[in-house]
């Protein structure tokens, strides 16, 4: 059973490029949250998708953007990149909500891609 | 105020010490809680869920208080192996809000 991929591992962008990351869930998982992680501190909350849509949002400006397609997979896009945007980049994917259940909110991490700008 | 605050920490232990982790939250409309731990360059893995009737797997108790908004972990005879960093999470109904961990290094 594999568990959250992503991808690529590493990759180094200058000031003002754009890049995409790139999320595979856990199977059976059908939601993705994006956090990014910078050195010393605890990850911080980007988004989530649920049926290709963004379900809630954090304290992001609006040039990280993502997408879900149909097969759960997500991706993550940062425009007009800035040295402080440098950080581990983590996808985290969670169960279906099951009715009358609830959502356990269990988050399940992939290893991230570390991303350096320069 | 942080919406997660955590012992600084970093804490060093003997192996085979016991070791208490606090946290506290501000969110009182928080649903469900969680100790992850994070080895350094990995990514989080989720260590436990936390209950208000407190839980318990193998040497590791974590428990929860709604009152007073306050989270514990505690470890029993450490190893060797618990060295790494302990993150105490809260999640609102989809994003997950991390505190900035403890660190923790169990010396032999």
């Amino acid at each position: 059973d594999a568990g959250v991929t992503q991808s690529p591992t590493h990759l180094i962008k200058t000031r003002g490029q754009q890049v995409t990351l790139r999320c595979s869930p856990k199977s059976g998982h059908d939601t993705v949250s994006w956090y990014q992680q910078a050195l010393g501190q605890g990850p911080q909350f980007i988004f989530q998708y649920y049926e290709e849509e963004e379900r809630q949002r954090g304290n992001f400006p609006d040039r990280f953007s993502g997408h879900q397609f149909p097969n759960y997979s997500s991706e993550l896009n940062v425009n007009a990149l800035l040295l402080g945007d440098s950080a581990l980049y983590l996808c985290a994917s969670s169960q279906p909500t099951q009715p009358g259940l609830g959502n356990s909110y269990e988050q399940y991490f992939g290893p991230g891609t570390r991303l350096t700008v320069t | 105020r942080k919406e997660v605050e955590q012992d600084p920490g970093p804490f060093n232990v003997p192996e085979g010490a016991t070791v208490a982790f606090n946290c506290t939250y501000s969110n009182s409309a928080s649903q469900s809680f969680f100790w992850y731990r994070q080895d350094c360059r990995k990514e989080p893995k989720l260590l436990m869920s936390v209950y208000s009737s407190g839980n318990e797997d193998g040497s590791f108790t974590a428990q929860l208080n709604r009152a007073s908004q306050y989270i514990s972990l505690l470890i029993r005879d450490s190893k060797l192996s618990d060295s790494a960093t302990y993150l105490c999470v809260v999640n609102n109904r989809g994003g997950l809000t991390f505190g900035s961990g403890t660190q923790l290094t169990v010396l032999p």
